[in-house]
């Protein structure tokens, strides 16, 4: 069984909408990140969160917003999408947030017109 | 800023050979060094990582070399194979609240039968 769900695997978008990208872990992880990956950009952190609290936010717009409903949930809400935006974007978990290892879900991949 | 450098963009093996991947980096804050493989249309996955404490890390084929002063290490995957081809990115993190791991831009390695 999947131990990172990420829903959906695809989604298609219009510019100026809004959309959430949901991200479950059951590996009992207390840490969780969002990461994102173009053809443009490499492997881009996001967002950590430990204990349902935001650690590290490195996004340089207000549009991206994670929302932790629970302990092993990190959903992304995307407001005002952008062609730009257009990538897969990857939800990790780690135990913690010292120098554990980060494990990666299957990933949503975003597609805005 | 680039933080974490990979070369080369791509490599290609003969089924048998050592590949040798190659990062640096610049943060002296750094000390948490994982290396991760991603095949077509999958997540990243984590293939091995190491900290600074030991300068050389061992998996079955694959093989971390650091050297902390010079800023750099290196995957080595011994006995290559097929199955071996795939992108592997390097990175690297500062540890403690902040888990943000940088990424390298990866190397697309391919390995000849």
């Amino acid at each position: 069984d999947p131990k990172i769900i990420q829903k959906p695997k695809y989604l298609v978008a219009v510019t100026g909408s809004e959309k959430i990208l949901i991200c479950e872990q059951y590996l009992g992880h207390n840490a969780m990140y969002w990461y994102r990956q173009s053809a443009k950009k490499p492997l881009e952190f996001m967002f950590s969160y430990s204990y349902q609290k935001l650690m590290d936010n490195q996004t340089a717009s207000s549009r991206f917003q994670p929302q932790s409903s629970k302990k092993n949930h990190l959903d992304l809400q995307i407001t005002a999408l952008k062609p730009d935006d257009s990538a897969t974007y990857f939800c990790a978990s780690s135990q913690g947030t010292g120098l554990y290892e980060q494990y990666f879900g299957p990933g949503t991949r975003l597609t805005v017109l | 800023q680039q933080q974490v450098r990979q070369s080369p963009q791509s490599l290609t093996v003969w089924e048998g050979e050592t590949a040798i991947l190659n990062c640096s980096y610049e943060d002296s804050t750094f000390d948490y060094f994982p290396w991760y493989h991603q095949f077509p249309g999958e997540s990243p996955a984590l293939l091995i990582a190491i900290r600074p404490v030991s300068n050389k890390k061992e998996d079955g084929r694959f093989t971390i070399f650091f050297n902390k002063r010079e800023k750099k290490f290196s995957l080595h995957i011994a006995d290559s194979q097929p199955g071996d081809s795939a992108t592997y990115f390097c990175a690297a993190s500062s540890g403690g609240s902040n888990a943000k791991l940088t990424f390298g831009k990866g190397t697309k390695l391919s390995v000849k039968s």
